[in-house]
């Protein structure tokens, strides 16, 4: 149990495009899920925190209009790069809360990566 | 905001021996505490984790240790096996705070042969 799956896995864009990136919780429901960024060699730094209905909550220094985050329900959540430029290349990651577990166990997506050209 | 430091960034060890891994967190509110693998372009795997109320989890070759007076805890492979080689990722946590998961550095573990 506890599957989180993640699309596409490999994402290659030309500058200026928009990347869309989903995240769905397969066996469970998770009223939270987060939005990870690692770079090569480096840890996962958290991107935002995406709540089921609500706006996300971005971390300092990421740009909330850049990174479009939408959790329409409780099985996915969407993080959409926009106007994509190479520095933008990155290995993003998802992350997921089970609403029932009571716990803050979270469950990881395999990861995108994003290779803007 | 929690700060999380891991030491140290390499650590290569010979196969059987132990390895230690140590993490420092600065929140004196954290109170979650977990360990990640991570191979090579794949997802984090939880490895085992801890909460404040316990000092010491063992898992047959893996046992994680907690200090909150000093705020540190450290992860403790034994017997190592070159499968064990992979980036370790200590993190920490509030559980019911967004449950926001702050990540240490990372350690580079090789176990040669």
């Amino acid at each position: 149990g506890a599957v989180v799956s993640q699309h596409p896995s490999r994402v290659i864009c030309k500058s200026g495009t928009s990347v869309k990136i989903e995240c769905r919780s397969l066996d469970f429901q998770a009223t939270t899920m987060f939005w990870y960024r690692q770079f090569p060699k480096k840890s996962l730094m958290l991107m935002a925190t995406s709540n089921e209905g609500s706006k996300a909550t971005y971390e300092q220094g990421v740009e909330k209009d850049k990174f479009l985050i939408n959790h329409a329900s409780l099985t996915l959540s969407t993080l959409t790069v926009t106007s994509a430029h190479p520095e933008d290349s990155s290995f993003y990651i998802c992350s997921a809360i089970s609403s029932l577990a009571g716990g803050n166990e979270q469950y990881f997506g395999p990861g995108t990566r994003l290779t803007v050209t | 905001g929690e700060n999380v430091e891991q030491h140290p960034s390499t650590l290569s060890v010979q196969e059987g021996d132990s390895a230690v891994i140590k993490c420092t967190y600065s929140d004196s509110a954290s109170n979650y505490f977990p360990w990640y693998k991570q191979e090579l372009g794949k997802r984090p795997q939880l490895i085992i984790d801890i909460r404040s109320n316990v000092g010491e989890k063992k898992d047959q070759r893996i046992a994680v240790t907690l200090n909150k007076t000093a705020k540190h805890f450290s992860l403790h492979i034994t017997e190592t096996q070159p499968e064990d080689s992979a980036v370790y990722f200590c993190a920490a946590s509030v559980t019911g705070g967004g449950n926001k998961l702050t990540f240490g550095t990372g350690t580079q573990l090789k176990v040669e042969l």
